[in-house]
Parts: structure tokens; sequence; C-alpha cells
């Protein structure tokens, strides 16, 4: 069966830091990778989505950036944190069709202080 | 602009009866339609999904309606139950999107004893 793992499950970061999310699928080949962002009181943001190593595409101009080293790795990044990129973010898979159901990780909480 | 929308942040529903969640949506491209319950500090989990060809798909006690024609679509549980507490999400998405999932707010559905 197919497994997500994403870590850290909470993280607190001074402004200016770098930030460095991981996820890994277990048990397929191939997904579709997305990291979507859950601010306070919203809903679920997404911010990029990947259909094979090396293929990154940004729904949302900001602050962070994503890479797909491997197929089953995608992680997401920034040079210098702003206060606006606490919340919680979550890495997802899906099968590389339509009308498929992303699954989700159990996400990261970003404090950025 | 919202492209989803749930117009109720919160839902009380005694144990045994129907919970009812609604969901609107502005994009007629949107071809596939989804439900996700979500703990806190958790990442959401897929419950049912519905393509628009059909107006209803039933999976045990969850039950998604989709009237096309209105823009709409809902969730039924029944019998609620307590362990059915939760964030419920809508989601869309649209053929060709890469299965990028568009998100509402949420409903927070809270089953009393």
């Amino acid at each position: 069966s197919q497994t997500i793992h994403q870590w850290p499950a909470t993280l607190v970061q001074p402004v200016g830091s770098p930030l460095s999310l991981e996820c890994t699928v277990e048990g397929t080949s191939n997904p579709n990778l997305y990291w979507y962002r859950q601010a306070a009181g919203r809903g679920l943001q997404l911010l990029f989505y990947s259909v094979g190593i090396g293929q990154i595409s940004s729904e949302v101009p900001q602050n962070l950036s994503a890479s797909r080293p491997q197929d089953r790795q995608f992680i997401l990044s920034s040079k210098k944190l702003l206060l606006s990129d606490s919340g919680f973010y979550l890495c997802a898979w899906s099968v590389d069709s339509n009308n498929s159901p992303l699954h989700f990780g159990n996400g990261t909480r970003l404090t950025v202080t | 602009d919202q492209q989803v929308k749930q117009n109720s942040p919160s839902l009380s529903v005694q144990e045994g009866r129907i919970s009812i969640l609604n969901c609107d949506y502005t994009n007629s491209m949107f071809d596939y339609f989804l439900w996700y319950k979500k703990y806190p500090a958790e990442g959401p989990t897929f419950l049912i999904s519905i393509s628009s060809i059909k107006d209803k798909n039933e999976d045990g006690r969850f039950t998604v309606f989709l009237n096309k024609s209105a823009k709409h679509l809902s969730l039924h549980i029944v019998p609620s139950q307590p362990g059915d507490s939760a964030v419920y999400f809508c989601a869309a998405s649209a053929t060709g999107s890469q299965g990028n999932l568009i998100f509402g707010k949420g409903t927070k559905l809270s089953v009393k004893p």
C-alpha cells in the first residue's frame, strides 16, 4: 500500500532563517506530488505541484521554492523565512491520471518568530 | 475570487441524525468533486468523490450529491456519529489541471452524543 511521510511535524524558525521540508512517498511510482499550505482560518492553498523529476509548477508567487530530486521525493524550501510564511504545510500525492484523489501527509506546523 | 465556497463555517448535529454539509462552486470547468475530513494537526483524509457525469455517489454512511445546474454539491452523513466530528473540506478539479484541487475553507462539524 502507498504511504506518504512528511517531516518534521512541527518547526519553529526565526525570521530570515532558511527552510527545508521533506516529503517522500512509498508504494507507488511516478506520482504527481503537491505542496499545499493552510494559513490560520483559511482553506488549503496549492503552492507547487510536480508531474515528474525536476518538473515543478508554481501556483502562487512567494518566498518559497520546491524541488523534486527523485521520483518520490518532494522538498519545500526557502532561503529566508518571513513571518507570513507561518502555517500548516501539507504534502500530497496522486496517481498520474484525471479524476484521482489526492492523499495527504500529516503536515508540518511552521511557526516563524 | 473563491471558486469553491463552503458558506457554513460550522454545523452542530445530534448523534444519530443526518449531517448535511454544503458546497458551491463557480467554475463550470470543474468536473471532479471530492470531500475530505480533517482532524486537528493531521492531514486531510479523502472521504468520497463524484465525477460530473453522475449526480449521486454513496459509500456507507456517506453520500455526495451533485447538482450541476446549480453548481452545488452536498455531503450527507447518516447516521452521524461523535467520531465524525472534524472539519470537512469540499474540493474540485478540472480535467487537464494535473489533479490540482481547489479547496473550500471548510465546515467544522460537531456531532453531540
